[in-house]
């Protein structure tokens, strides 16, 4: 069964340090990887996708993510954190007519 | 391009009351679904639909149901409201998955919280 699991609940970084969130997935085939960010109150905005290709994807608001066969993962990092990062980060696994979400990591930014 | 838009934003329920949650898109999706968002458990789907006149159940359909006689509406019934279903609702939207499969973005709508009392 297909399953997304995001170990951390929730992080604290200084504004300016990198991030890292985590996410590893369950999957029998070649899975399509989400990561959403839901700011408070908001619905979810996508970051970025991987379909195919290139593992190492570029998403928007200077987001980038790594998938890693070997390891099921998809982790998803940013070099540089800006206050405006504060939200909930989702990773999420498409398959076929559903997607399967993980329950999110708390990012929280001191100045 | 609106999107996908949700009504009402915000709405209390008494206990056995029921209600429907809105959900439009504009970007000639096929696929629409409904999801409950609780604190910490991340998104469960509820329903969802491949097309006009077609629904199926997702995770956790009991106490709801749905219809979509167009392809722009997908509204969520809820007939006898629980506090149970106190919960955030969010719609989402994607395109027709393709012969060979696989999946596309999903565009979610900004929710509806819901509190049963």
């Amino acid at each position: 069964a297909q399953s997304v699991t995001q170990p951390d609940i929730h992080i604290t970084v200084s504004e300016g340090a990198s991030l890292e969130l985590r996410c590893n997935y369950s999957y029998g085939a070649t899975p399509y990887l989400f990561w959403y960010v839901q700011s408070p109150g908001q619905g979810l905005q996508l970051l970025l996708k991987y379909f195919s290709g290139d593992t190492l994807v570029q998403g928007i608001k200077g987001f980038e993510a790594e998938f890693k066969r070997s390891q099921s993962s998809f982790n998803l990092r940013k070099p540089s954190v800006h206050w405006s990062d504060a939200a909930e980060y989702f990773c999420a696994v498409g398959a076929r007519n559903q997607f399967y979400f993980g329950t999110g990591t708390s990012l929280t930014v001191i100045p | 391009n609106a999107g996908v838009t949700q009504t009402p934003k915000f709405r209390i329920l008494k206990i056995g009351q029921s209600m429907t949650l809105q959900c439009t898109q504009d970007m000639n999706h096929n696929y629409m679904y409904w999801y409950r968002q609780d604190p910490g458990m991340g998104l469960k789907l509820i329903y969802y639909s491949v097309g006009a006149g077609i629904t199926d159940k997702g995770e956790v359909p009991n106490g709801y149901n749905v219809s979509r006689s167009t392809t722009e509406d997908f509204p969520l019934r809820l007939e006898l409201a629980a506090p149970s279903q106190t919960s955030v609702y969010f719609c989402a939207s994607q395109r027709a998955i393709g012969a060979l499969g696989g999946t596309d973005t999903q565009y979610f709508g900004p929710g509806t919280r819901l509190t049963v009392l």
